[in-house]
């Protein structure tokens, strides 16, 4: 069975740019999560998606990051424009309902 | 915010039990305790997780106190392969799910 891909695996940009991460889930799985991970720290829940609405956007800064899952199945993760302390990997992962999360290997951004 | 308290770091021999404890004295009885483990540079990786009854599968073992306020993740024999940062989190059931990753525990198997 194939994991969660993201892509891309590495992405290095200057602040004030724009940048995208894609993520595509397990087969299946109605719930997508995207996660921030800061070194030395446990991943934060940015968003997490069912199908392909909002469960729970709480802490996903609005006025710069933005995602979406329009046909339920890939998702992409937006920050305009990004900030020296968006430096960080970004996680996605998966599940059937209510069950553990898959993770896929992450998108380590530098912002310069 | 994270739900469950665990110790920075832990050093193991090879070969030997690695034991992992977590607090969770808050969790609703409706919550369960998931374990995953973060070798460098790589996504978490589910281990195990559990509500009331102690669990077992090829990875580990979790042993859930009665009272469900703490749990161990138990490594019957550690590896090299084992060393990674370990989380414990409890799944917040009343808001969709949600995983509240804490800083985890650090374990090192020594040769």
């Amino acid at each position: 069975e194939a994991g969660v891909a993201q892509s891309p695996r590495y992405k290095i940009i200057e602040k004030r740019q724009s940048v995208a991460f894609w993520c595509n889930p397990i087969s299946g799985h109605a719930t997508l999560y995207w996660y921030q991970q800061i070194l030395g720290q446990g991943p934060k829940l940015l968003i997490q998606f069912q199908n392909n609405g909002v469960v729970d956007d709480s802490q996903l800064p609005k006025d710069r990051f933005s995602a979406e899952r329009l046909k339920g199945v890939d998702s992409t993760l937006k920050i305009q424009p990004a900030k020296l302390e968006d430096s960080a990997v970004y996680l996605c992962a998966s599940s059937l309902v209510g069950r553990a999360q898959f993770f896929g290997p992450g998108t380590r951004l530098t912002v310069l | 915010d994270a739900k469950t308290t665990q110790p920075t770091s832990m050093d193991c021999a090879e070969g030997r039990a690695a034991n992992l404890p977590c607090n969770h004295s808050t969790i609703s009885g409706n919550e369960y305790v998931y374990w995953y483990r973060q070798i460098h540079s790589q996504g978490p990786q589910y281990i195990i997780h559990g509500l009331k009854n102690n669990e077992t599968n090829e990875m580990a073992s979790l042993i859930i106190t009665e009272d469900r306020k703490s749990s161990t993740l138990i490594l019957p024999h550690a590896t090299l392969r084992d060393t990674a940062v370990y989380y414990c989190i409890v799944r917040v059931t009343n808001t969709g799910n949600q995983f509240y990753f804490g800083t985890g525990t650090s374990l090192t198997v020594i040769p």
